[in-house]
């Protein structure tokens, strides 16, 4: 079946510094790829989306791109600030709803 | 914009209880979900509805019943709370079943003592 696939955190890096989070999926249709972020007491919100592959999808200095052949869809960022802490979930968008990965959780620190 | 409410923020249960959650939200969205958050676990799909009386199982769908009596709102029940069990309830809404946006309320933490 479908599943995503997302670095295990938590991951903490001091302010300035840069992101990578991992994010692998296996699916044999062709779907759309988001990225969700959550902060504390909050709910998730959409980072961004890309539908279609080889296309790159950025917000708030985030960007990811749909790398169809390598079924990865890496979250970076080149210089995380401390209000970037929060958990970052991978999804994968098909049909009617969309499936997870555990999420990743982010903590920067001055 | 538009805002999901859900209701209670917080539920506390003894084992074997049924227990409901409710969620309304005001996008005027046609799909509504239902998603349980675990640490560790991510978020994992329970139950969805395409639109006003309709109901879809996810991965996760047994212990949990669905109701979506009108388009605005989406109730999910335990049907038997588990004793120990804590997790965090998530409803969401999104424009029409396909790949659009997910709009999240804030959540329901469970507590089953």
């Amino acid at each position: 079946g479908d599943s995503v696939t997302q670095t295990e955190g938590p991951v903490t890096l001091s302010e300035g510094t840069s992101l990578t989070v991992n994010c692998s999926y296996e699916t044999k249709q062709y779907p759309t790829l988001f990225w969700y972020v959550q902060y504390p007491g909050e709910g998730p919100q959409l980072l961004f989306k890309v539908p279609k592959a080889n296309e790159k999808g950025s917000n708030r200095g985030f960007e990811a791109t749909y790398n169809k052949e390598a079924t990865s869809f890496h979250l970076q960022k080149a210089s995380v600030q401390e209000s970037d802490s929060a958990v970052y979930y991978c999804a994968l968008g098909e049909g009617t709803y969309q499936r997870f990965g555990t999420g990743t959780k982010l903590q920067v620190v001055p | 914009g538009g805002i999901i409410t859900q209701t209670p923020k917080f539920l506390i249960g003894q084992e074997g209880q049924k227990l409901t959650l409710k969620c309304q939200q005001n996008f005027n969205h046609d799909t509504m979900y239902w998603y349980r958050q675990d640490s560790g676990k991510g978020l994992r799909l329970i139950y969805y509805s395409i639109t006003e009386n309709d109901l879809q199982k996810g991965d996760l769908s047994e212990g949990y019943d669905a109701s979506r009596e009108k388009k605005s709102s989406f109730s999910l029940t335990v049907t038997s709370a588990q004793k120990n069990e804590m997790a965090v309830f998530l409803c969401a809404s999104s424009p029409a079943a396909n790949t659009g946006q997910l709009y999240f309320g804030e959540g329901s933490k469970l507590t089953v003592l």
